[in-house]
């Protein structure tokens, strides 16, 4: 099992341009999150994605959207490129039925790598 | 605002001897706690979570209700034991996590 998979895991952008992350769960997850760290800090929740849909949402503008798939893999798009959106984009995978058992425990991928011009 | 401290960045111990690092949280509800790790060139990966009371390579975490403290400890530090640790709670509704900034844990020879 090669666990959470992402791709790139590095990729230049420039100001004012779109992007596409992808991310492919751990084999038996049905849950993905997205986590955004900016250098120096502790991951920061984006939104996390549940039976196709947006489950929950963190303090992120519209600017930033997702999608998951039939197969549980999902993408992060960020539209209108800001300097600030420089981080590692972490993706995450979970078993949706153990959010309320502690059982809720991330598995995270390597991550890729953004940097905006 | 449900949040998580950790008030060291940098913690650096002798070979053999205990480590502490610290970790506060914001009381809201009953979050679950976690600690994880990233050592050099690996992913982030769970160390250990409150609710199994487990001991992992020598690690412990209590929590403290009345302080909100979730500090993990190690009694006897090891070289391998250099990485970056961070404190995670849950949110009320259990799908969201929040991670403080991490404590960058170096251990000398």
């Amino acid at each position: 099992d090669a666990g959470v998979t992402q791709s790139p895991t590095h990729l230049i952008k420039t100001r004012g341009q779109q992007v596409t992350l992808r991310c492919s769960p751990k084999s038996g997850h049905d849950t993905v999150s997205w986590y955004q760290q900016a250098l120096g800090q502790g991951p920061q929740f984006i939104f996390q994605y549940y039976e196709e849909e947006e489950r929950q949402r963190g303090n992120f503008p519209d600017r930033f959207s997702g999608h998951q798939f039939p197969n549980y893999s999902s993408e992060l798009n960020v539209n209108a490129l800001l300097l600030g959106d420089s981080a590692l984009y972490l993706c995450a995978s979970s078993l949706g039925t153990d959010f309320f058992s502690g059982a809720n425990v991330l598995t995270f991928g390597a991550g890729s790598r953004l940097t905006v011009l | 605002a449900q949040r998580v401290t950790q008030p060291e960045k940098l913690l650096s111990v002798f070979k053999g001897a205990p480590v502490e690092l610290k970790c506060n949280y914001s009381y809201s509800g009953s979050p679950e706690l976690f600690w994880y790790v990233q050592y050099s060139r690996q992913r982030l990966q769970l160390l250990l979570r409150h609710i199994s009371r487990e001991s992992i390579k020598g690690f412990t975490a209590d929590l403290n209700k009345g302080e909100t403290s979730f500090h993990l400890k190690k009694p006897f530090a090891q070289e391998e034991d250099s990485a970056m640790y961070y404190c995670a709670r849950t949110s009320n509704t259990g799908n969201q996590f929040y991670f403080g900034t991490g404590t960058s844990l170096t251990v000398i020879p």
